[in-house]
């Protein structure tokens, strides 16, 4: 049973264009949930997403930050105009249900140059 | 506004003793707690929970220990392998809420 993917691994981008960080959830899990880890920084929640449904997006930044998670197909979390700010590692976790132990993916490092 | 804290950055501890880490929390509505463990380049990986109607959950060399009234969790590991050494972040949840908030992590080194 593989666990949760996420690719890319590594993302570089420069200030101004858009980074897309996917992520499939292990098999069976339906709830998925980004965070993000700022250099000497705990993971803080950003979004949380059942299929085709964005249950709580309270941490997502207001502006340029959107996430999905389609009924075919991975979760995307999307960052249009990146800036030097936004990097850092994304995590997604994936769960069977609400309020139950959460499995992480890898992460994707994000770096704005 | 950080919910959940780990006041210890970092513990070194020598290997066969005994590594207790702390984390502490605000919100009383909290009532589900885990704790992960983190290596470098990869994701955190679910270690061992407690929930608010127990104070004590066991598994292996692993016991979570949690004080209500103090708010207050920790999490033993006896004895300390150099394996053990990594990022530990505990992380807290309501069940009302819909996510975990995670405290900045204790980075543990056994040392052999």
């Amino acid at each position: 049973n593989a666990g949760v993917m996420q690719n890319p691994r590594h993302l570089v981008r420069r200030r101004g264009q858009e980074a897309r960080l996917r992520c499939s959830p292990m098999k069976g899990h339906s709830h998925v949930y980004w965070y993000r880890q700022l250099p000497e920084e705990g993971l803080k929640f950003m979004v949380y997403l059942q299929k085709e449904n964005i249950i709580d997006e309270s941490g997502m930044p207001k502006e340029r930050f959107s996430a999905e998670f389609p009924k075919e197909g991975p979760s995307i979390l999307r960052i249009q105009q990146v800036v030097r700010g936004d990097s850092a590692a994304y995590f997604c976790a994936s769960s069977p249900g609400l309020g139950e132990e959460q499995y992480f993916g890898p992460g994707t490092r994000l770096t704005v140059t | 506004d950080q919910q959940v804290k780990q006041n210890s950055p970092s513990l070194s501890v020598q290997e066969g003793r005994i590594s207790i880490l702390n984390c502490d929390y605000t919100n009383s509505m909290f009532d589900y707690f885990l704790w992960y463990k983190k290596y470098p380049a990869e994701g955190p990986t679910f270690l061992i929970s407690i929930s608010s109607i127990k104070d004590k959950n066991e598994d292996g060399r692993f016991t979570v220990f949690l004080n209500k009234s103090a708010k207050h969790l920790s999490l033993h590991i006896v004895p300390s392998q150099p394996g053990d050494s990594a990022v530990y972040f505990c992380a807290a949840s309501a069940v009302t809420g819909n996510q975990f908030y995670f405290g900045t992590g204790t980075s543990l080194t056994v040392i052999p």
